[in-house]
């Protein structure tokens, strides 16, 4: 496909399961990003991979927060031990990264996965 | 650290009005600036960006936006706007720098359009 895709779309879950997340970037972007958007608190920012880098955790809110990244392409953010205030719409994003002596910092936005946790 | 700051949170404009959406951020050093926007059950799709150069940006839609670098400000504009604009718009921005790094975000703005 030609856009950022997210699965699932949407995951209900109880307190206390863990949940994975999975986001298909953009096809040779090396950058990818995830976000978190919840009410009240608009799009935070949660982790950042770029290329072989180790990656930008300094948003992820606890330790039962976790991304990898599989051969630079596919990306899971898991929240282990889920609590309710982990409810919200969990995005990715990717962009070209630094290429051929410029850099492209315009990132490119999947649908999102609606993560609610009763 | 970042941040930015969305003056609106919520618009209600009627149909052919002109629109005007307040960013300011806060940052020393060299920033892009993009908007965003989320129309209902959609996903975020950029509207417009800043990198360098003229400060006044063109989007699509008819938008634009206007980089004042005393102000630290990036306010959006669209002289008449449509029913169809009815979405939550996004302010974002980003250190430049050799690579990539993180948006911060404003808590957006939700603008409401009436006939």
């Amino acid at each position: 496909g030609a856009g950022v895709s997210q699965s699932p779309s949407n995951k209900v879950t109880e307190k206390g399961k863990d949940v994975e997340l999975r986001c298909d970037p953009i096809s040779g972007h090396t950058a990818l990003y995830w976000y978190r958007q919840s009410l009240g608190q608009g799009l935070e920012f949660l982790i950042y991979f770029q290329g072989n880098s180790a990656p930008d955790k300094s948003g992820l809110p606890s330790d039962r927060f976790s991304a990898e990244r599989t051969g630079g392409s596919v990306s899971t953010l898991t929240i282990q031990r889920t609590q309710q205030e982990d409810s919200a719409v969990y995005l990715c994003a990717s962009s070209l990264g630094w290429i051929s002596g410029r850099h492209s910092n315009e990132q490119f936005f999947g649908p999102g996965t609606r993560l609610t946790v009763l | 650290a970042q941040s930015v700051s969305q003056h609106n949170h919520h618009v209600i404009l009627s149909e052919a009005a002109s629109l005007e959406l307040g960013c300011n951020y806060s940052y020393g050093g060299t920033v892009n600036l993009f908007w965003y926007v989320q129309y209902p059950g959609q996903h975020l799709q950029l509207l417009l960006k800043y990198f360098s150069g003229d400060p006044l940006v063109k989007g699509i839609k008819g938008f634009e936006a206007e980089f004042i670098k005393s102000k630290f400000s990036f306010n959006l504009r669209k002289p008449s706007v449509q029913w169809s604009d009815t979405a939550e718009y996004f302010c974002a921005v980003n250190r430049l720098t050799s690579g990539n790094t993180p948006l911060v975000f404003g808590k957006g703005t939700r603008l409401s359009v009436i006939a």
